[in-house]
């Protein structure tokens, strides 16, 4: 399985921008990089995915880099609603390894 | 539609008891999975259907029972529950297993007490 590591927690204030960073190095060719985030007492919400190009959406930006074994997703204007755990996993274009395993993620503490 | 709904959110059932929790989506979805999340632990995977057949079963223990009686609904009957089992279940869908080209919705979970 290929794998991803991320730090453990990181603060930010409010209104400004979040820079999380994922490590990925062996990851392989077909595989997307996902990004979930999961508030307390809820499920886990869907981000973000990518496979090689930036991408962006309302909820926040994918930076990937050109050898692919790493990416940050970027908020650009950190609300105290965006306080949660981000995990971001690598998935397989099919199959088993498809599924969507999550690693320990990180905490993300945002102060008003 | 494009929510997963469970229910129900919170459930206290003693060890000799038999019930079930319940998942369902009309997002037209064909693949259903349950996940077992334990306290400031991330989600595992337990269950994966598939057109309704179970595909992927993470060697779970049978007293956890999952059913997918339809497109739309996917069940975890539980029975005879050790209080190690209390966690907060999750159920998601997605569309068919494309692999990484697709998104899971996730519901809120119920939280399950064994006690």
């Amino acid at each position: 399985d290929a794998k991803t590591t991320q730090p453990n927690s990181m603060e930010s204030n409010e209104e400004e921008p979040v820079h999380l960073p994922c490590n990925h190095s062996t990851i392989s060719g077909t595989d997307y990089i996902h990004w979930y985030r999961q508030l307390p007492s809820q499920g886990p919400e869907y981000v973000i995915h990518g496979l090689t190009s930036n991408v962006n959406n309302r909820m926040a930006s994918l930076a990937i880099a050109e050898d692919r074994k790493s990416s940050t997703l970027i908020l650009h204007r950190a609300t105290l609603r965006d306080a949660a755990v981000y995990y971001c996993i690598l998935r397989a274009d099919g199959g088993s390894q498809g599924n969507l395993i999550f690693g320990k993620g990180t905490k993300l503490s945002v102060k008003p | 539609d494009t929510e997963v709904t469970q229910t129900p959110k919170h459930l206290v059932m003693g060890m000799t008891n038999k019930k079930s929790l319940k998942c369902e989506q009309h997002m037209g979805h064909r693949a259903m999975y349950w996940y077992k999340q334990k306290a400031k632990k991330p989600p595992e995977l337990m269950f994966v259907y598939s057109y309704e057949k179970l595909s992927i079963n993470e060697s779970v223990p049978s007293r956890f029972s999952p059913e997918c009686p339809n497109s739309s609904l996917l069940n975890l009957h539980l029975h005879a529950l050790q209080p190690e089992d209390s966690a907060l279940y999750l159920c998601a869908s997605s569309q068919v297993q494309t692999g990484g080209r697709v998104g899971y919705t996730f519901g809120s979970g119920t939280r399950l007490t064994v006690v």
